[in-house]
């Protein structure tokens, strides 16, 4: 089955630095990629997601690459804000609806004033 | 905006009793889940539902777990007899047909003395 990995586990920013998150996952007929935050005690919300035909799309601040051939994929976010602060999953599918989310372990990310 | 809405937000019971999470999807959406996350971990996913079935569970959905559609608008998760390592927030999620995002709701905290 799928294996998703991302790292690093923590990372800590100054206030208006970039952030990189990295996954790789393992099954090669994954083709949908999102992100998710999850603020503490709070739900997992999508960010942003990329699927397979693509290599990058962007959302003002936020970005994600993906390297099919590489099976890694990465979000990218630009004059980083403490309300950035929280926990980003990256998640692996066949996207088709009834296909899982495969969830990386988290990267907390802290962004100091 | 419309959300995917869970009760209780937080139960607590005692070994080996019987718990059901309930969950009410997004009216349009055709395909359900239950995730759980324990405490400073990842999301892990329990089980898919769709067309009134399981599509697919994962090694932690055993027999001690459920899942039903009783009315066309709740979906419930039945634990029969709740262990110790059952202790987690068990979050819902549904989605369109083909879209592969997942809406989850805001959890419910279960602890498990």
């Amino acid at each position: 089955g799928e294996n998703v990995e991302q790292h690093p586990s923590t990372l800590s920013v100054q206030e208006g630095d970039s952030a990189v998150i990295k996954c790789t996952y393992s099954d090669s007929a994954s083709n949908y990629f999102p992100w998710y935050k999850q603020e503490l005690g709070k739900r997992p919300q999508l960010i942003i997601d990329i699927r397979s035909n693509v290599g990058e799309k962007k959302d003002q601040r936020i970005a994600v690459t993906l390297n099919k051939t590489a099976k890694h994929f990465s979000l990218h976010i630009t004059e980083t804000q403490p309300e950035d602060s929280a926990v980003y999953f990256c998640a692996a599918s066949r996207e088709g609806g009834s296909e899982k989310l495969v969830f990386g372990k988290g990267t907390k990310l802290t962004v100091n004033p | 905006e419309p959300e995917v809405t869970q009760t209780p937000s937080h139960q607590v019971t005692q070994m080996g009793q019987e718990v059901i999470l309930r969950c009410v999807p997004i009216s349009n959406h055709l395909y359900f889940y239950w995730y759980r996350q324990i405490l400073g971990q990842k999301v892990e996913f329990l089980v898919s539902f769709y067309n009134n079935e399981i599509s697919e569970k994962s090694e932690i959905f055993d027999d001690q777990f459920s899942v039903e559609r009783p009315d066309g608008s709740n979906f419930t998760l039945k634990i029969r007899s709740t262990k110790l390592e059952d202790s987690a927030m068990y979050f819902c999620a549904s989605s369109v047909l083909n879209t592969g995002e997942l809406f989850f709701g805001e959890g419910s905290r279960l602890t498990v003395l």
